[in-house]
């Protein structure tokens, strides 16, 4: 496999319910990212790792909890979401995050429906 | 904060028309980029523009980054149906000491065969 793989490619959720999204990439890249895309919205940064650790959580509410055991993956647990939280969440990675915001590499998404 | 106008939002074309839309900022950006998403898919890298003033060609795809390095154009010529899809611009700039990246709010190109 190459490239950036997410899983799964579409999730239905209860508001009660505990999920994991999971993404992987094999491009041997250093940063990775979480976005959430909305209709006619722009593309919507959430989280940033760097050679697994955290730079950067943009404001995102605690029912969104990323992971990243190592620079090959990163997780997206969520809990208690609500219905306004379905959206298209793009997993994405680069070279490095060093003060350089290297091209990215997108996943082709989960589509998550919260209802 | 940093905010790009991309306009237009959605374009309907015919087959072999040529295709221009473009990005706008008042703030300065050290380089740009542009992605296109195809349905069901995430967005994929097609130019990005290091310069002021740099003109770059991807095949039918032409984009400039603005001299005032406010803004970025992208050209497609001769359209043909797999050009279907959202095309972003994203610019990179220094806010508050950090380097980020922003989205353009996509445009939705349709083409008629």
């Amino acid at each position: 496999e190459t490239g950036v793989t997410q899983t799964p490619r579409h999730l239905v959720m209860g508001m009660t319910n505990k999920k994991s999204l999971k993404c992987e990439q094999h491009l041997g890249h250093n940063a990775m990212y979480w976005y959430k895309q909305s209709a006619k919205k722009p593309l919507e940064l959430m989280f940033v790792y760097n050679f697994k650790e955290q730079t950067e959580n943009n404001s995102v509410p605690s029912r969104f909890s990323p992971e990243c055991p190592n620079s090959s993956h990163l997780f997206l647990h969520l809990h208690t979401l609500q219905p306004e939280d379905s959206a298209l969440y793009l997993c994405a990675s680069s070279q490095d995050f060093s003060g350089w915001v290297s091209p990215l590499h997108f996943g082709n998404g989960t589509r998550l429906t919260v209802t | 904060g940093q905010q790009l106008n991309q306009s237009p939002q959605s374009m309907f074309i015919q087959e072999g028309e040529d295709v221009s839309m473009n990005c706008t900022s008042s703030s300065i950006f050290n380089t740009w980029l542009w992605y296109k998403q195809d349905p069901g898919e995430g967005p994929v890298l097609l130019i990005a523009l290091y310069k002021a003033g740099e003109l770059t060609s991807n095949g039918r795809l032409t984009a400039q980054f603005g001299i005032t390095r406010k803004d970025s154009f992208l050209n497609i010529s001769a359209s043909i149906p797999s050009d279907v899809g959202i095309y972003f611009c994203a610019g990179q700039a220094t806010i508050q000491g950090a380097q980020k990246l922003v989205f353009g709010q996509g445009t939705r190109l349709t083409i008629n065969p």
